[in-house]
């Protein structure tokens, strides 16, 4: 049920980019992208629509491939503040004819000097 | 600045007794959720509420109920806490769901830690 990111944790130097991929065994409306820093509530950055591909931020763009119900967060020059765990979010409708947000376990990303 | 307040960010209760976790929303959205967070486990829903007296289970219902008696306020109830109860949790709110939460997204709360001993 819940997506599978990967990878788990990565340790950037400041300037580097990464890549968190997600990817889910069931059919998706949507993928949300969010960050939460420790002790802190998760963020939202980005969401990817059915059809269409949403960039929320200038360094932090994402990608969605509806046929293989993959998403992909990309950071680029990556900055100590990208620090945190980054989590997708896939959106479902269920079967009452809701939408259901499911998230995976998290990326731990640090970016060190 | 928009928010979802919980009541309480720390919580120590005994096995066996009824608990309730509050959150409110200053953003009039129509839908509300709680998840719990535990490490290595990422966010799981619990229950969801798209409306008023609306609610709909989430993936991890059991041992829990909820109550949405106004729009801005939904709380989750724990029947009899038990110790694998305990836990963080989070509860979000959004204006939609479907192509509707592209606005904004969900907004969450800074969490109740509850412990159950």
């Amino acid at each position: 049920q819940q997506p599978v990111q990967s990878p788990q944790a990565v340790i950037l130097r400041e300037g580097e980019d990464a890549v968190i991929n997600c990817s889910s065994s069931k059919a998706l409306y949507s993928v949300h992208w969010y960050r939460q820093k420790h002790g802190e509530a998760p963020v939202f950055l980005m969401i990817l629509l059915k059809g269409g591909e949403q960039k929320g931020h200038e360094k932090i763009s994402a990608s969605f491939n509806e046929k293989k119900q993959q998403s992909s967060l990309y950071l680029t020059a990556s900055q100590l503040s990208y620090s945190g765990t980054y989590f997708c979010g896939t959106e479902i409708l269920s079967g009452a004819g809701s939408y259901q947000l499911t998230f995976g376990k998290g990326t731990k990303l640090s970016v060190i000097p | 600045d928009v928010k979802v307040t919980q009541s309480s960010r720390y919580l120590v209760k005994r096995t066996g007794e009824k608990v309730f976790l509050e959150c409110v929303q200053d953003m009039d959205h129509e839908n509300m959720f709680w998840y719990r967070q535990d490490p290595g486990l990422g966010l799981r829903l619990i229950y969801f509420s798209y409306d008023v007296k609306m609610k709909e289970k989430g993936d991890i219902p059991e041992g829990y109920s909820v109550s949405r008696e106004k729009k801005e306020r939904f709380s989750l109830i724990l029947e009899s806490a038990s110790t694998n109860q305990t836990s963080m949790y989070l509860c979000a709110s959004s204006r939609g769901t479907g192509g509707a939460s592209r606005i904004g997204g969900y907004t969450f709360g800074s969490g109740t830690r509850l412990t159950v001993v």
